[in-house]
């Protein structure tokens, strides 16, 4: 299976600043199926990126998503308050499909 | 507007069998191309997918769980129910269900995710 290991494991910054949230995988990613999504204590994943480079429905532009291969990167700038959470990768072109362990952003 | 909502007991115990049950609106499952799927979350840790069925009653499983998973349907109440045998203390973690197309792949919309423990 392809594990998927995210980097780093908790990023501290600041309102304003820069995320970059790296996503490696151990084999290509098929046809670059891999998201994004964006978790909240007690609330549902939330999608934000697909296709690896594509925003979802009503995502904001400070959310951008870089990468093929084995390497995916999400870059959020400006961080605003409300993105501070957990931040996984999933990939869906291999079965079966698998998730990194996770970034907290804080 | 997609929602899920997961439902089951919050406590098993070792050896049981866990029956977690998807409800959901806004989508019918039987329209070509959708599907539902089940992942979990034990404590810290990663998410795991566990299975898949879809508008045809395909069912894709986890190979590491194939053997412990079933999933079954209920179109006239919009459910899709998740069994789980032989549970134990490593199966504890928050359990979501989540919608997906077949053309898209990936998990679009997700429930809240239900906490099952497994103790004795």
């Amino acid at each position: 299976e392809i594990v998927l290991t995210q980097s780093p494991g908790t990023l501290s910054l600041s309102p304003g600043e820069r995320a970059t949230l790296s996503c490696r995988a151990s084999q290509n990613v098929t046809k670059n199926y891999l998201v994004w999504y964006q978790q909240k204590p007690g609330q549902a994943p939330r999608l934000l990126i697909y296709g690896a480079s594509s925003r979802a429905t009503g995502i904001p532009d400070r959310f951008s998503g870089t990468g093929s291969g084995t390497d995916f990167t999400l870059i959020i700038n400006r961080l605003e308050p409300e993105d501070f959470a957990l931040y996984f990768c999933h990939q869906h072109g291999a079965s079966p499909r698998t998730f990194g362990q996770g970034t907290k952003v804080e | 507007q997609i929602t899920l909502k997961e439902s089951g007991p919050t406590l098993v115990k070792p050896t049981q069998t866990l029956t977690l049950t998807c409800t959901f609106s806004g989508f019918s499952l039987p329209t070509s191309g959708v599907g539902v799927g089940w992942i979990r979350q034990p404590p810290g840790k990663a998410l795991e997918w566990l299975a898949l069925i879809y508008w045809d009653d395909d069912k894709v499983y986890s190979p590491a769980l194939k053997s412990r998973v079933t999933l079954t349907r209920d179109t006239s109440k919009n459910q899709v129910v998740l069994t789980m045998t032989n549970m134990d203390p490593v199966d504890t973690g928050t359990y979501f269900c989540a919608h997906t197309v077949i053309w898209k792949g990936y998990f679009d919309y997700w429930g809240q995710g239900t906490l099952v423990t497994v103790s004795s």
